[in-house]
C-alpha cells in the first residue's frame, strides 16, 4: 500500500459528460501529480501541485483542469469527455520539491467513455 | 521537453535468466533516471533510481547503468522470479527544486516463464 488513495477506482460515463477523479496524498506529502495512462502507451504528465500551487504543467487539455485544497488532497476535473480520454488515471504524490525524486502512486481511477 | 524511448515493448525470459531493458532520452540537461514496476492492477513502484553523477546502481537481483554521453540508461535483472513478471516503466528528470516532473517511457511487459 503506498499511501495514496484515489476514487473512484472505475468509472463509466457518455461523451460529453463531466467527472471528478480525487486524490488523498500521503500523509505528510506537499506534492500531488496527475498522471494518464492509455491503453499501449506509458505515464503521460498532465499536472503538479504543491502546497496548494500549480507548480508544473505536462500535456493537460484544456478540458481538465486540477487543483489541490488546503489539506492537501487533489482534484482532476474532466469535462466535455470524449471516448480517447478513456484512460487510467493515477495521481502521485511526494513529500516536497527536494530529497529523494521517489513518487508513491495510487492504484490509478479507470475511466471509460462511451 | 524531455523525450524518453524504450525497448523491448515485450520481453519474455525463462526463469533464471536475466532480462536487460534499454532506455533513450533527448535531454541532456535530465540528472534523474528512474525505474518503475507496475504489477497488474497497481500503481507503479519505484524499484531502482540512479542520478547523472554515477554510471552504475546495484540493489540485490536489480541494477542500473547510465551512459550520460550516449543518453541512454539500462535496467538489468539477473535470476528473474516468476514475481519478476510486470510491467516497467524508464524515466527521465531534471530534478531542479521546483520541478521534479518525470518523462516515462511506453513500457516493457516482462513475462517470466517457469
Amino acid at each position: 500500500d503506498s499511501g495514496v488513495t484515489q476514487t473512484p477506482k472505475h468509472l463509466i460515463t457518455a461523451t460529453g459528460q463531466r467527472v471528478t477523479l480525487r486524490c488523498s496524498p500521503r500523509s505528510g506529502d506537499l506534492s500531488v501529480y496527475w498522471y494518464q495512462q492509455s491503453l499501449d502507451q506509458g505515464l503521460q504528465f498532465l499536472i503538479q501541485y504543491y502546497n496548494g500551487e500549480e507548480r508544473a504543467k505536462g500535456n493537460i487539455l484544456e478540458r481538465f483542469s486540477a487543483q489541490q485544497f488546503p489539506d492537501l488532497h487533489s482534484e482532476l476535473n474532466l469535462s466535455s469527455l470524449e471516448l480517447g480520454d478513456s484512460a487510467l488515471y493515477f495521481c502521485a504524490s511526494r513529500w516536497g520539491d527536494r530529497g529523494t525524486g521517489e513518487l508513491f502512486f495510487g492504484e490509478g481511477s479507470r475511466l471509460t467513455v462511451l | 521537453g524531455e523525450n524518453v524511448e524504450q525497448h523491448p515493448s515485450t520481453l519474455s525470459v525463462q526463469e533464471g535468466d536475466s532480462a536487460v531493458i534499454k532506455c533513450t532520452y533527448s535531454d541532456s540537461a535530465s540528472n534523474y533516471f528512474p525505474w518503475y514496476k507496475q504489477e497488474l492492477g497497481k500503481g507503479p513502484q519505484l524499484i531502482i533510481d540512479i542520478r547523472s553523477n554515477v554510471g552504475e546502481k546495484k540493489d540485490q537481483r536489480i541494477a542500473v547503468t547510465l551512459n550520460k554521453t550516449a543518453k541512454h540508461f539500462s535496467l538489468h535483472i539477473t535470476e528473474t522470479q516468476p514475481e519478476d513478471s510486470a510491467v516497467y516503466f524508464c524515466a527521465a528528470s531534471l530534478s531542479r527544486s521546483n520541478d521534479y516532473k518525470l518523462s516515462f517511457g511506453a513500457g516493457t511487459t516482462v513475462t517470466v516463464r517457469a
